[in-house]
């Protein structure tokens, strides 16, 4: 079945560093892309998606390209603000709708001042 | 607009206890979904509705049963509580079954089984 791994964390980086988030996916056809954000005590929030090979999500400074050669959907961020602490999961569409994602494990980020 | 409420917050139960999760959203969304969270596991999947009087299975539904009675609302029930079950779980809603539409999730309900 459809699968997603990514970077197992925790991550701690200093303010102003660069972030990537690897992830890599198994999936028949064509799935959306996803990452989702949960920050402490709340449910997850959509950050970015990509619905087609070399799509190019964003948001908040937040980036991630689907390619579909390496099956990769990496997450990346120039400089982390204190305000990006969360959890951080990849996740694609299972067989089509969006009522069936099917999420990377996540991986925890910390940004110290 | 509240978007998706879960209630309650907290739970804990004792083995054998049945209990109903309530979820509720009010952006008239068709399709939802009951999610469990564990820690190294990420979010899987136990239940899922695509419209009032449709549900299905997801990867983890053993234990569990839901019910889609109106677009609105979404209960899941634990039939006999084990301490397995013990994690935290997420509703979520979509508009669309389209599979690049955003997915809304409820705060969550964290459910202790001792």
């Amino acid at each position: 079945g459809n699968s997603v791994t990514q970077m197992e964390g925790p991550v701690t980086l200093s303010e102003e560093a660069f972030l990537t988030i690897n992830c890599t996916y198994t999936a028949t056809g064509y799935p959306s892309l996803f990452w989702y954000v949960q920050y402490p005590g709340e449910g997850l929030q959509l950050l970015l998606k990509a619905t087609k090979a070399d799509d190019k999500g964003s948001n908040k400074g937040f980036e991630a390209t689907y390619r579909k050669e390496t099956t990769s959907f990496h997450l990346e961020k120039g400089s982390v603000q204190v305000s990006d602490s969360a959890v951080y999961f990849c996740a694609l569409s299972d067989g089509g709708g969006s009522e069936k994602l099917v999420f990377g494990k996540g991986t925890k980020l910390t940004v110290n001042p | 607009n509240a978007g998706v409420t879960q209630t309650p917050k907290f739970q804990v139960l004792k083995t054998g206890q049945s209990m109903t999760l309530q979820c509720a959203q009010d952006m008239n969304h068709e399709y939802m979904s009951w999610y469990r969270q564990d820690p190294g596991m990420g979010l899987r999947l136990i239940h899922y509705s695509v419209g009032a009087g449709i549900t299905d299975q997801g990867e983890v539904p053993n234990g569990y049963n839901v019910s889609r009675s109106t677009t609105e609302d979404f209960p899941l029930r634990l039939l006999s509580a084990a301490p397995s079950q013990t994690s935290v779980y997420f509703c979520a809603s979509s508009y669309s079954g389209a599979g690049n539409t955003e997915a809304f999730f409820g705060q969550g309900t964290r459910l202790t089984v001792v």
